[in-house]
C-alpha cells in the first residue's frame, strides 16, 4: 500500500521558515516524480512543485520561485520541501503528491498545515 | 502564466446528466485529469488521459476532449457526487502542472 505521511508544518511568522517532508513507504520511491500541491482554506489546490526521479529536473510555479526549494533523498525514500521568505498568502495544506507514469497524481499524503501569521 | 478555466458551480437534479468544462491554450496537446474532492479530504483522481477512468470509478464518470476544452460529464448524478471538481494539466513546455479553480457541483 502506497504511503504518504508529510510532516513539518505549523506556525510561523512573516519572512520565517520552515522544512517540510514527507516520508514515502509502499513503493519504490526512486523510480516516481513527486509534487507539492498546496490549499488554502477555502480555495482551490494549486501546484507548487515538482521533481524528477533521479532529482535533476526540478520545477516550481511562479509564486514560490526563488522562495522555496524541492528535494529529494531517494536512499531514504524522502521528499523536502525548504519554504524560505514565507508570506501570509503561503498558509495552506501542503500534500505531498506521487506522480503517476500516465502524468497524473493518484496518491496523496494527508497533509501538513503551514500558517504563516504574526 | 498558464492557467486552465472552469465555471465556478454546477447545478443538477439528481439523475440528471452533469458536465463540467476546462478551458485551456495547451489541451489540443496536453492530456486533462480529472479530481473530486469532498470536504476535508484528498483528492480522488476520476478520469485520467482526458477520458480513461481509474479502477473503482463508476462508470458514470466520463470524460472528453475536443480542441481547447476538457469536459467532464457525469450521467445520472448523484447526492454523492456532491463535490468540488478540479481539472489538471501541464503547460506547453510539459514543466508546469496547474489545477483549474475548481467546480463546486450541487445535486438537489
Amino acid at each position: 500500500e502506497v504511503q504518504l505521511v508529510e510532516s513539518g508544518g505549523g506556525l510561523v511568522q512573516p519572512g520565517g521558515s520552515l522544512r517540510l517532508s514527507c516520508a514515502a513507504s509502499g513503493f519504490t520511491f526512486s523510480s516516481y516524480e513527486m509534487n507539492w500541491v498546496r490549499q488554502a482554506p477555502g480555495k482551490g489546490l494549486e501546484w507548487v512543485s515538482y521533481i524528477s526521479s533521479s532529482g535533476s529536473a526540478i520545477y516550481y510555479t511562479d509564486s514560490v520561485m526563488g522562495r522555496f526549494t524541492i528535494s529529494r533523498d531517494n536512499a531514504k525514500n524522502s521528499l523536502f520541501l525548504q519554504m524560505n521568505s514565507l508570506r501570509a498568502e503561503d498558509t495552506a495544506i501542503y500534500y505531498c503528491a506521487r506522480e503517476n507514469p500516465t502524468g497524473d497524481i493518484q496518491d496523496w499524503g494527508q497533509g501538513t498545515l503551514v500558517t504563516v501569521s504574526s | 502564466s498558464y492557467e486552465l478555466t472552469q465555471p465556478p458551480s454546477v447545478s443538477v437534479s439528481p439523475g440528471q446528466t452533469a458536465r463540467i468544462t476546462c478551458s485551456g491554450d495547451a489541451l489540443p496537446k496536453k492530456y486533462a485529469y480529472w479530481y473530486q474532492q469532498k470536504s476535508g479530504q484528498a483528492p480522488v483522481l476520476v478520469i485520467y488521459e482526458d477520458s480513461e477512468r481509474p479502477s473503482g470509478i463508476p462508470e458514470r464518470f466520463s470524460g472528453s476532449s475536443s480542441g481547447t476544452m476538457a469536459t467532464l460529464t457525469i450521467s445520472g448524478a448523484q447526492v454523492e457526487d456532491e463535490a468540488d471538481y478540479y481539472c489538471y494539466s501541464k503547460d506547453s513546455s510539459g514543466h508546469h502542472r496547474v489545477f483549474g479553480g475548481g467546480t463546486k457541483l450541487t445535486v438537489l
